[in-house]
């Protein structure tokens, strides 16, 4: 069984300041790691797929790390706005030959103006 | 709107009836993925299709669920004699290709089983 650790769990901050969480999972028979960001009532939203060890994407405010010989990524959000404020997900694909996703719990984060 | 649709958004259900749900797919995509989230867990896979053919199934699956695919097109899941342990956000998403294309969700069927 896969276990896809994010850390923390929920995170407030200040609009205005950087934040980064984690996620971390299995580093054997890695095949890609998708990051999402889920508003509430809303779809899931992809941000990015990454396969690469080291691959660094960004887009706009927010951009990811990473690691896939120690299994971790890093998700930085630089300057918080209210608008940031969602549940964002990693997942692991392509495990074994699956193309299912295997989710973490997600970090929520709240940005108070 | 050429994103991917689920209906209904919400239902409500008594514990013993039969659910269905519906998911259409961003039209050009053969992949479709269903998934389903609990309270303070990330969303579970529970299966997919590539066009018509139902390639994987989890455990979570147990024979009162049914998916199916027919056309290769929308995909419709089926609960037989819901349990409120089946209360959760169904989630459907689709993708173009293998594990490293996004898949693209639809915003999801809340079921609520009293």
């Amino acid at each position: 069984i896969l276990n896809v650790e994010q850390s923390p769990q929920s995170l407030h901050v200040q609009e205005g300041d950087s934040t980064n969480f984690t996620c971390s999972f299995p580093s054997s028979n890695f095949y890609a790691l998708h990051w999402y960001r889920w508003e509430t009532a809303k779809s899931p939203e992809a941000l990015f797929v990454m396969t690469l060890n080291g691959d660094e994407k960004k887009k706009g405010r927010i951009s990811a790390t990473l690691n896939t010989k120690e299994g971790y990524s890093y998700l930085y959000i630089k300057g918080s706005q209210p608008e940031d404020s969602a549940t964002y997900l990693c997942a692991p694909g392509g495990q074994g030959g699956s193309e299912k996703l295997v989710f973490g719990k997600g970090t929520k984060l709240t940005v108070n103006p | 709107d050429t994103g991917v649709s689920q209906n209904p958004r919400h239902k409500i259900t008594k514990r013993g009836q039969n659910v269905t749900f519906r998911c259409d797919p961003i039209s050009e995509h053969n992949r479709l993925y269903w998934y389903r989230q609990t309270l303070g867990q990330g969303p579970e896979f529970l299966t997919y299709f590539q066009n018509e053919a139902q390639l994987e199934k989890s455990r979570l699956l147990s024979d009162r669920f049914s998916a199916e695919r027919p056309k290769g097109s929308f995909s419709t899941l089926e609960i037989q004699r819901t349990e409120q342990g089946d209360s959760a956000m169904y989630l459907c998403a689709s993708s173009p290709g293998l594990a490293d294309y996004e898949q693209y969700f639809g915003p999801g069927t809340r079921l609520t089983v009293t």
